[in-house]
């Protein structure tokens, strides 16, 4: 069965403080992914990886970094937490590209930035 | 943007087979029609995907059209877990990003 672990699924900061999400699969995919989910705006990528060290910027970038150093851990990073980032965070990884080439998700991760 | 149109809301009883629609009418010869559902407060649930024929798995059924320009994802019998948001979206091999549209409120009734 597949599996993609967030580090937590409720997360409090305050504004200014540097945030780290962390995103486990074990299904030995090579292509790792970060969205974020806001009402009435849907699901936007904010990052992906398809290698180890290997980084892609989304739709939305800014304001933060990633970091994947190991196959099956893909770390997302707000360097200033600000309320507007106050969002739900949710990863997916996936396979390398072939016919079949389904995401799968973590369970999210709701943060608020007070 | 997404491909898709689906109904906003739906209701079905449980134990009744839900139907839901879901039309991609501009979609191209190498894209795939992928369903997934979210549970409230939950990462979105793969359910199934297909390209031309008809899939089944444990989950659900999916019914594509021979043109390929609509689908419908079978719950065979329903339960209240199955209430969610239900997302069809049309994706191409290695996209680097699903687009989920707004979705169809699936509500499953005692």
């Amino acid at each position: 069965d597949v599996k993609v672990t967030q580090s937590s699924r409720y997360l409090v900061k305050r504004t200014g403080e540097k945030v780290f999400l962390e995103c486990v699969q074990d299904m030995d995919h090579e292509n790792m992914f970060w969205y974020r989910q806001d009402p009435g705006l849907g699901l936007r990528l904010i990052y992906f990886s398809y290698d180890v060290k290997m980084k892609e910027k989304g739709d939305i970038p800014e304001g933060y970094s990633v970091s994947r150093e190991k196959k099956e851990r893909f770390s997302l990073i707000l360097e200033s937490a600000s309320t507007n980032q106050t969002s739900m965070y949710l990863c997916a990884s996936r396979g390398a590209a072939r016919s079949t080439d389904t995401q799968y998700f973590g369970p999210g991760t709701r943060l608020t930035v007070l | 943007d997404a491909k898709t149109t689906q109904p906003p809301s739906m209701d079905c009883a449980e134990g009744r087979a839900a139907n839901l629609p879901c039309n991609h009418s501009t979609i191209s010869g190498n894209e795939y029609v992928y369903w997934y559902r979210q549970i409230h407060s939950q990462g979105p649930q793969y359910i199934i995907h297909g390209l031309k024929n008809n899939e089944t798995n444990e989950m659900a059924s999916l019914i594509i059209t021979e043109d390929r320009k609509s689908s419908t994802l079978i719950l065979p019998h329903a339960t209240l877990r199955d209430t969610a948001v239900y997302y069809c979206i049309v994706t191409g091999q290695g996209a680097q990003k699903l687009v989920f549209g707004q979705g169809t409120r699936l509500t499953i009734n005692p």
